[in-house]
């Protein structure tokens, strides 16, 4: 069956550093999001992506986050300069149509 | 404002045991709702998937309930198994007038089934 990959599972960095998680969302699908979850809280949406370009974002979703699809497989989300209170799981998912949304295993981001 | 409600928070029973957990929404233009199963420290896993014309959906042990005049979702859950112990999710879709798709989800239920 297929799945939605990313990586890094864990990655830790220092306030101010710059980080990009990865994910490979199914080959045939066309729409693409980021989600996080702080520890203990539920999914919040960050934004989505449709035809190279972002379609929606949330408030969470400010100018330290981008972003990108740069080689038509992988699809990237990049924070510029980390906080502490961006440590969480960040999940990606891709849709062929709204009846078939998968998510990745998500990658945990600690900020120390 | 597009809002998922979910209920109980947190629940314990023990294992052979039903159980049904809620969902109430206020999302506009509502186009599905799904069930998610979460298990700590990994991504959602959809057990079920309705639109406003589906009034129950049955996936093995789960079967859900919509009402869509009420807004209205249950998840019911037979002869429970301790693997069932996990998050579960209530997530609306909402078509944007731009023709993107938007996922509201809910606060979750924290299940733990017990030996």
């Amino acid at each position: 069956e297929p799945e939605v990959t990313q990586t890094p599972s864990h990655q830790v960095t220092q306030m101010g550093q710059e980080v990009i998680l990865r994910c490979v969302p199914i080959s045939n699908h066309l729409y693409f999001y980021w989600y996080r979850q702080i520890l203990g809280q539920k999914v919040e949406f960050l934004v989505s992506f449709y035809n190279n370009e972002i379609s929606e974002k949330s408030e969470i979703f400010d100018d330290q986050f981008s972003v990108e699809r740069p080689d038509g497989s992988n699809f990237t989300l990049k924070i510029r300069s980390t906080k502490l209170e961006d440590s969480a799981m960040y999940f990606c998912a891709s849709i062929l149509s709204p009846y078939e949304q998968y998510f990745g295993p998500g990658t945990r981001l600690t900020v120390t | 404002k597009n809002q998922v409600e979910q209920s109980p928070q947190s629940l314990i029973i023990l294992e052979g045991k039903n159980c049904t957990l809620q969902c109430n929404y206020t999302v506009s233009p509502f186009s599905n709702l799904r069930w998610y199963k979460q298990d700590t420290g990994r991504g959602p896993v959809s057990l079920t998937i309705m639109t406003f014309s589906e009034n129950t959906k049955s996936n093995g042990r789960y079967t859900a309930t919509l009402d869509a005049d009420t807004k209205q979702s249950s998840l019911h859950i037979t002869a429970s198994q301790l693997s069932d112990s996990a998050s579960y999710i209530c997530v609306v879709t909402v078509i944007l007038i731009s023709g993107t798709y938007k996922y509201i989800f809910g606060t979750g239920t924290r299940l733990k089934v017990l030996a």
